[in-house]
């Protein structure tokens, strides 16, 4: 069964520093995606990046980037230079190639502060 | 262009009522999720519409829920007899669906529904 982990329930940046937020994942698949999404106080969910099981590099989208462990099954974001609005919930998602469903973590709070 | 649109945004209601929440998918997009989000919570699938094909209903909690597609674009999700359990947020989302080889599309997000049953 698929499964996402995230195991850091907060964190706190400083302003301009870079942050890694861990995301482990289970599947008995071999072809997948893996995407990230930000979910500020107003609730939208917003698509950030997006990481192909097959796929020989890190996806990268401005500031983010994916670091992808395949043998691990780690996808961590890594978002560089935070700004105050960065702060919001970041949810690790998966799906398989041929299911129907995302299946997502539990999340990870990001606070930046100044 | 216009985004997932839901509605209402908002919704109070008795136990025990009945409840119609609706999806207005991205034109184009062929693929409509429903998700609910309970408090300080990930999100959990509920259903999946493709097309034409029958919809995936294995993360339906209840069959006090229920959901259709109409004309293979706008999604209506019924709670019937609703129960305090069911208050979370109920989000929408909507993708393409590619020839079945990665990559994957994004889902597209709507704002979603904030369900309160008292």
């Amino acid at each position: 069964a698929q499964k996402i982990t995230q195991t850091q329930p907060g964190m706190f940046v400083q302003e301009k520093e870079a942050v890694t937020l861990d995301c482990t994942y289970d599947t008995s698949d071999q072809s997948y995606g893996l995407f990230w999404y930000k979910q500020p106080s107003s609730g939208e969910m917003i698509f950030l990046i997006y990481q192909g099981s097959y796929d020989e590099q890190n996806a990268t989208e401005g500031r983010y980037s994916l670091n992808f462990q395949k043998a691990r099954k780690s996808a961590n974001l890594v978002i560089s230079a935070s700004q105050l609005g960065d702060s919001a919930m970041y949810f690790c998602a998966m799906k398989e190639e041929y299911g129907n469903k995302l299946v997502f973590g539990a999340g990870t709070i990001l606070r930046v502060k100044s | 262009g216009a985004g997932v649109s839901q509605s209402p945004s908002n919704k109070v209601t008795e136990k025990g009522k009945d409840v119609e929440l609706r999806c207005d998918p991205i034109s184009g997009h062929t693929a409509l999720y429903w998700y609910r989000q309970s408090l300080g919570q990930g999100l959990e699938f509920l259903i999946y519409f493709q097309g034409n094909s029958a919809p995936d209903k294995s993360g339906l909690p209840s069959d006090r829920f229920s959901a259709e597609r109409t004309g293979g674009s706008v999604s209506t999700l019924t709670i019937q007899r609703t129960q305090q359990e069911d208050s979370a947020v109920y989000l929408c989302a909507s993708s393409l669906v590619g020839q079945g080889r990665l990559p994957l599309y994004e889902q597209y997000f709507g704002p979603g529904t904030r369900l309160t049953v008292t």
